[in-house]
């Protein structure tokens, strides 16, 4: 069965830097969804990416599959307050009707 | 606000007992899915429904069972609660497809 790994489980990060988080898959990825929750809070989707190459952006945060559709990248510019959370990676699971989901990534911003 | 609502917010119960956990989903959306979200074992998908049917099963208890009404409201039902129930029971909806899933604010469940 298809698993998704992130890297790292736990980033702190000063504000204002930069930052990638990564997630892997075992298998060939169909459709790849950047999540992220804020603590003891519901998952707000961020991104959705379905082509080998693709690139979205959202505000601050870029998101890309790569050309083999295995690894997705989430990257943040000019880190805020506001974006620390968990992000987690979703993606279309043998069955059409749910997705896998990475462990996520905690992000800490630090002031 | 994603338009999908769950009740209730907190649930504190006993080993042993049973609780039911409603959730409405966004208006339009036909599917529904459980999930539960613990400390150690992260988002786990536990069931999905379609317009009233189960369409897929995850890493689902037994002692849990749940059904989506005609109205498209769903509640999940745990039964002979363990304190490793204890967890956030998150619902979300979507139109059909299992993309871009819109998540309700979760219940937290603590069992003593």
């Amino acid at each position: 069965s298809q698993e998704l790994e992130q890297s790292p489980q736990s980033l702190i990060v000063q504000e204002g830097k930069n930052l990638t988080i990564n997630c892997t898959s075992s298998k060939t990825l169909y459709g790849l969804y950047w999540y992220k929750q804020k603590y003891g809070e519901g998952l707000i989707f961020l991104m959705m990416l379905q082509k080998g190459g693709e690139e979205k952006s959202h505000e601050k945060i870029t998101a890309k599959l790569d050309e083999k559709k295995q690894q997705s990248s989430l990257h943040i510019t000019a880190s805020q307050p506001s974006h620390a959370g968990i992000y987690l990676c979703g993606a279309d699971g043998d069955s059409n009707y749910q997705l896998i989901w990475g462990a996520g990534t905690k992000l800490i911003i630090k002031p | 606000d994603s338009g999908v609502t769950q009740t209730p917010k907190h649930l504190i119960t006993a080993t042993g007992q049973r609780v039911t956990l409603r959730c409405s989903p966004r208006s339009g959306d036909l599917s529904v899915y459980w999930y539960q979200q613990s400390l150690d074992q992260g988002l786990q998908f536990l069931i999905q429904y379609y317009n009233g049917e189960e369409r897929a099963k995850g890493n689902i208890l037994e002692r849990f069972s749940a059904q989506q009404f005609p109205d498209l409201h769903s509640e999940l039902n745990l039964s002979s609660l363990e304190l490793g129930d204890s967890a956030l029971y998150f619902c979300a909806s979507s139109v059909v497809r299992a993309s871009e899933q819109f998540f309700g604010p979760g219940t937290r469940l603590t069992v003593l």
